[in-house]
This record gives structure tokens, C-alpha cells and sequence, in this order.
């Protein structure tokens, strides 16, 4: 079962607003990433972070792996009508391989 | 395209049949890893490959589900008599991995199955 928790589940917003969701966790994870998943599509890669405290941008998007290992951020700034879709985080460990991923936040834009 | 691919897209079957689900990965990754993805759900891992070593399967969700990796290149995952609670959307990521050292898993666009 999933063991990240990913808030809020989902957000209604104007364009041009900025966004924030977060992932939090009860485990250290060695590396934190943020995926966005369109309808019927599988998750893309938004930004990767793999030192504790890293803070990492791509374009609209910053993203943050918290102090503690335990927590990431991710904001998108100005919003846009194409940023909707649904925004996972997932964390992953090095000595097993399999990534745990948060329920998702679902982001809708309205123009 | 040089993505992750996965074939078919969609499948439909009717229950006690079995399906095959093909995965290509990026061609210079080693690993290769299986998720299930359930409607309003994350990704749930099922098992990962590096090369044709299958590292994990303790994950996979019943002997009714296998998967290979036999030339260390494409994958398959089977379900054998399907029961309509495997509906769901299956997953396959590929990534480079070097033991210890964070890596990043780049997702194909699923296979969508329908048991009926």
C-alpha cells in the first residue's frame, strides 16, 4: 500500500494563481519525485531530487526534498490552463527498488 | 520516439481468460519495473527487473501473475484467469540504475484492461 500522504487531494484554481501541494511520509526516503498524469496517459517526469534539502526548479515548477527525508513540496507558479492533470509524488529507497507513490492531487484550471 | 512503450494500450477479456502485456523500455536502461494503477490511485509496484534478473516478486499480487525479462530487454507480465478486480491500468517504467545511487523511472503509457 502507498505510505506517502499527499495533500490536498484535489484543487480548483484560477489561471494565473499559484499552486502548492506536498507529500509527507512516516519513512526516510533517499530520493523524492514529482510526476503529473494526464487522462489515459502514464506519469511524466516533472523534477527529481535526490539530496535532502534540495531545491530544484523547471520552469514554472519548484520543487523541495525536505530536511528530515521525510516530506517534498511542489509548487507551479502562474498557472495555466495545460497544468491540469493529477500530481503524484513518489519516494524511493535505495536499498529496495520499488517506489511508493501518493494518491495524487487533482488540479484543475479554470481560464 | 525513444520513450517507454507498452502494448496493447487497451485490452478487454472476459474473466478466467488470459492476457499478456508487452513492455519496451528505453533501450540503454537496465531496469525495468511493473506498477498497477487503480482508479484514483498512485502507482502500486508490482516487480522490477535488472536486467533479466527478476529482483522482486514478492510484491506481485497472486500466482496468477508473472512476468519475464528474458534477453534483458522487453518485458511481458501475464495474468492467468483473470477475475474482474484485475481491471485496472498497468504500468511499466524503465530506468538506469547504479546500486546505491538515486535514479529516476521513466513511465510508458499503460496498458488499460477491462475484465468483464
Amino acid at each position: 500500500g502507498q505510505q506517502l500522504n499527499q495533500s490536498p487531494q484535489s484543487m480548483f484554481i484560477q489561471e494565473g494563481e499559484d499552486v502548492s501541494m506536498n507529500c509527507t511520509s512516516s519513512s526516510i526516503f533517499n530520493t523524492w519525485l514529482w510526476y503529473k498524469q494526464e487522462p489515459g496517459e502514464g506519469p511524466v517526469l516533472l523534477i527529481a531530487l535526490y539530496k535532502a534539502g534540495e531545491l530544484t526548479s523547471n520552469g514554472r515548477l519548484t520543487a523541495q526534498f525536505g530536511i528530515t527525508r521525510k516530506d517534498s513540496f511542489l509548487n507551479i507558479s502562474a498557472s495555466i490552463p495545460s497544468d491540469v492533470g493529477i500530481y503524484f509524488c513518489a519516494g524511493l529507497r535505495y536499498n529496495n527498488n520499488d517506489m511508493r507513490f501518493g494518491a495524487g492531487t487533482r488540479l484543475t484550471v479554470k481560464p | 520516439d525513444t520513450g517507454v512503450s507498452q502494448d496493447p494500450r487497451h485490452k478487454i477479456t472476459k474473466r478466467g481468460q488470459n492476457v499478456t502485456f508487452r513492455c519496451d523500455p528505453i533501450s540503454e536502461h537496465n531496469r525495468l519495473y511493473w506498477y498497477r494503477q487503480t482508479l484514483g490511485q498512485g502507482p502500486e509496484f508490482l516487480t522490477y527487473f535488472q536486467n533479466e534478473a527478476q529482483l522482486e516478486k514478492s510484491r506481485l499480487l497472486s500466482d496468477r501473475f508473472s512476468a519475464e525479462r528474458p534477453k534483458g530487454s522487453f518485458s511481458t507480465l501475464e495474468i492467468q484467469r483473470t477475475e474482474q478486480g484485475d481491471s485496472a491500468m498497468y504500468l511499466c517504467a524503465s530506468s538506469y540504475g547504479v546500486a546505491g545511487v538515486g535514479e529516476t523511472q521513466y513511465f510508458g503509457p499503460g496498458t488499460r484492461l477491462l475484465v468483464l
